[in-house]
């Protein structure tokens, strides 16, 4: 199948810098995806990589290294407001897409 | 633009009833899509649709139907419900560029 995998869990502080790295099965791959999604809330999409290389989009980045079925999001200038979880979404064939089981980020002051 | 609507918000079914999860984008998106969430989980795809008239199949199809009449609506349908579909329902759409827009959610009960 098309699994992912990322890590289940990150701490950091107000002001940090924190790294969410993402694995992905190469067979079909498309692009990929980072969602936000706060307790009892929706997802809400944060970034999309089709290319290899770094997006960025505010106090957010976001990485794609195909060569390595590796991606990760940065975030920057971490704030109270961020903490959530973080789901990596790989698009299969264009239209199948498939997620990671979340990375949960506790933000701390 | 009021984004993706979904209806109702909670729901509890008893095994065996049927009943439908509305879902609506006032954004013309082509794509549309169904996923459920279970706790602690990520989601997972049930059915996608490219275009009116055009669904697919995703990753966890079994108990569900859709149909894609218009560009705006995507329905689904739960057959005969089971406490397995005990489950958040979200449905989305998405633009050209990958950027996918969430509803807020059904919350489904079976007992």
């Amino acid at each position: 199948g098309q699994s992912l995998e990322q890590p289940s869990e990150v701490t950091a502080v107000e002001g940090a810098i924190v790294q969410i790295n993402c694995t992905y099965q190469t067979s079909g791959f498309y692009g990929l995806s980072w969602y936000q999604q706060h307790d009892g809330g929706a997802p809400t999409f944060l970034s999309y990589n089709g290319l290899d290389g770094l997006e960025e989009t505010g106090r957010f980045s976001s990485f794609l290294s195909r060569s390595d079925s590796y991606g990760y999001l940065l975030l920057q200038e971490l704030q109270m407001k961020d903490s959530a979880s973080y789901f990596c979404a790989a698009l299969y064939n264009n239209n199948d897409m498939r997620f990671g089981a979340g990375t949960r980020l506790t933000v701390k002051p | 633009n009021a984004g993706v609507t979904q209806t109702p918000k909670f729901q509890v079914l008893k095994t065996g009833q049927s009943m439908t999860l509305q879902c609506a984008q006032d954004m013309n998106h082509e794509y549309m899509s169904w996923y459920r969430q279970d706790p602690g989980m990520g989601l997972r795809l049930i059915h996608y649709s490219v275009g009116a008239g055009i669904t697919d199949q995703g990753e966890v199809p079994n108990g569900y139907n859709v149909s894609r009449s218009t560009t705006e609506d995507f329905p689904l349908r739960l057959l005969s419900a089971a406490p397995s579909q005990t489950s958040v329902y979200f449905c989305a759409s998405r633009t050209a560029n990958y950027e996918q827009y969430f509803g807020p959610g059904t919350r489904l009960t079976v007992t």
